[in-house]
């Protein structure tokens, strides 16, 4: 059964770069699936970043295109998450997720980690 | 950006209760919507994709319904443990999740 477990630091200065690491076990991060991460500040709702496939195709929240950017690192079967310049509004749990499709091209996220709380704080 | 609303923001029901929530899109999605269950402090659960298929393990008192700007989702007999925010989230064009809709059990 998959597993997805995220990590990083837990506090990151205003205007420095927030740095996270999911760490898939159970399954090969080369498999056909989509690697996203989602984010949810205290007390509010979800937001989806972005996603990534293992050949490095990637696709960004709009919002936070100029900000992001999400890799992969094979040889650990992990992803990872950069978002630069952050700012107090990127306090949020981080969450990485896989995303499947089923036989008629519908997407879901489907398999989750337990989130990391990350405070952007000087 | 295409832009998802639930409604209501809230419900408190009793067990037992059937419960709906309801999910606009800005614009059509035909059927790429998926729902999930988020329990205080957990991460998001699947319930349901392509707008009305259960995913694998749900129970079947979940339901889902719709196609291009409106959805819902029932739970037919409200159970203690469905106590949670539910999720609307439009898979048609990249991502949007829908604001939320928080569920208490009377």
């Amino acid at each position: 059964q998959v597993q997805l477990q995220e990590s990083g630091p837990g506090l990151v200065k205003p205007s420095g770069t927030l740095s996270l690491t999911c760490a898939v076990s159970g399954d090969s991060i080369s498999s056909s699936y989509w690697w996203n991460w989602v984010r949810q500040p205290p007390g509010k709702g979800l937001e989806w970043i972005g996603e990534m496939y293992h050949s490095g195709s990637t696709n960004y929240n709009p919002s936070l295109k100029s900000r992001v950017s999400i890799s992969v690192d094979k040889s650990k079967n992990q992803f990872s998450l950069k978002v630069t310049s952050v700012t107090a509004a990127d306090t949020a749990v981080y969450f990485c997720a896989r995303g499947d499709y089923d036989t008629s091209g519908h997407y879901f996220l489907d398999c989750w980690g337990q989130g990391t709380l990350v405070t952007v704080s000087s | 950006d295409i832009q998802l609303t639930q409604s209501p923001s809230f419900l408190s029901a009793s067990v037992g209760d059937s419960v709906t929530i309801a999910c606009r899109a800005s614009q059509g999605i035909s059927n790429y919507l998926a729902w999930y269950q988020q329990k205080p402090g957990k991460a998001p659960k699947l319930l349901i994709y392509a707008a009305s298929t259960l995913h694998s393990g749900v129970p079947s008192r979940f339901s889902g319904r719709g196609s291009g700007t409106e959805f819902t989702l029932t739970i037919s007999s409200l159970q203690p443990e469905d106590l949670a925010t539910y999720y609307c989230q439009q898979v048609n064009t990249y991502s949007t999740f829908g604001g939320g809709t928080k569920v208490e059990i009377k």
